[in-house]
């Protein structure tokens, strides 16, 4: 079946400027998180929903970062006014159920954003 | 102390050789444990989890979970030039049951030389 899907794939934009990452969860999938991966780091976190409940938004940086889940299925970061420290790969992963061992975590293909 | 801890590497194992990857974690209370495999440019894929102390083994990979010392491993057998790539141990976080967001090390990067 379909996997996770993240659009655009690349993302360049100038500094100053708001942009929007979509994440697409696999089908049926409870659970929707948001990482954000610099080079040679393993991904770290930023947010995460459980339907369309945000549980936890601590990882965001500041609060130029937001991210919704308004109907439980597709997600939204928005970073307003970006920065050229907000370049990096922002990575989405959805996990299917509460319990273990439904918290297996499945990414996507990642957005890569460069600011300039 | 980093809450998830590995060796960043590069490990080099010879083709056909047993390659042991390593990760030690700082929350005594974390229940779920999982190995991601990433390639160059691609993202993390997940390989294996492990739940309760000891092996759990699933074709050419073997993860083997120690809660008292705190201490997660992976071992890949018969490694493969395809195995090359960086391994990423993660961690859940919290007590609950409830799906939580996973804690990464750094990842360690394993080259298998043909």
């Amino acid at each position: 079946g379909a996997g996770v899907s993240q659009s655009p794939r690349y993302k360049v934009t100038k500094r100053g400027q708001d942009v929007a990452l979509r994440c697409d969860p696999i089908s049926g999938h409870v659970s929707l998180y948001w990482y954000r991966q610099a080079l040679g780091q393993g991904p770290e976190f930023l947010t995460y929903f459980n339907y369309e409940a945000q549980q936890d938004k601590s990882g965001l940086p500041n609060d130029r970062f937001s991210a919704e889940r308004p109907e439980g299925s597709i997600s939204t970061l928005t970073i307003q006014r970006t920065e050229q420290r907000d370049s990096a790969m922002y990575r989405c992963a959805s996990s299917l159920a509460k319990g273990i061992p439904y918290n297996e975590q499945f990414f996507g293909p990642g957005t890569r954003l460069t600011v300039l | 102390q980093k809450e998830v801890e590995q060796n960043s590497g590069p490990l080099s194992v010879p083709e056909g050789a047993i390659a042991s990857l390593n990760c030690t974690y700082s929350d005594r209370g974390s229940q779920s444990f999982f190995w991601y495999r990433q390639y160059s440019g691609k993202s993390p894929e997940l390989i294996m989890s492990i739940y309760s102390n000891g092996d759990k083994e699933d074709g050419r990979f073997t993860a083997q979970l120690n809660k008292a010392s705190q201490y997660v491993s992976l071992l890949i057998r018969d490694s493969q030039p395809s195995d090359s790539a960086t391994y990423l141990c993660a961690v859940k976080r919290g007590l609950t049951e409830g799906n939580t967001p996973l804690v990464f090390g750094k990842g360690t990067r394993l080259s298998v030389i043909a």
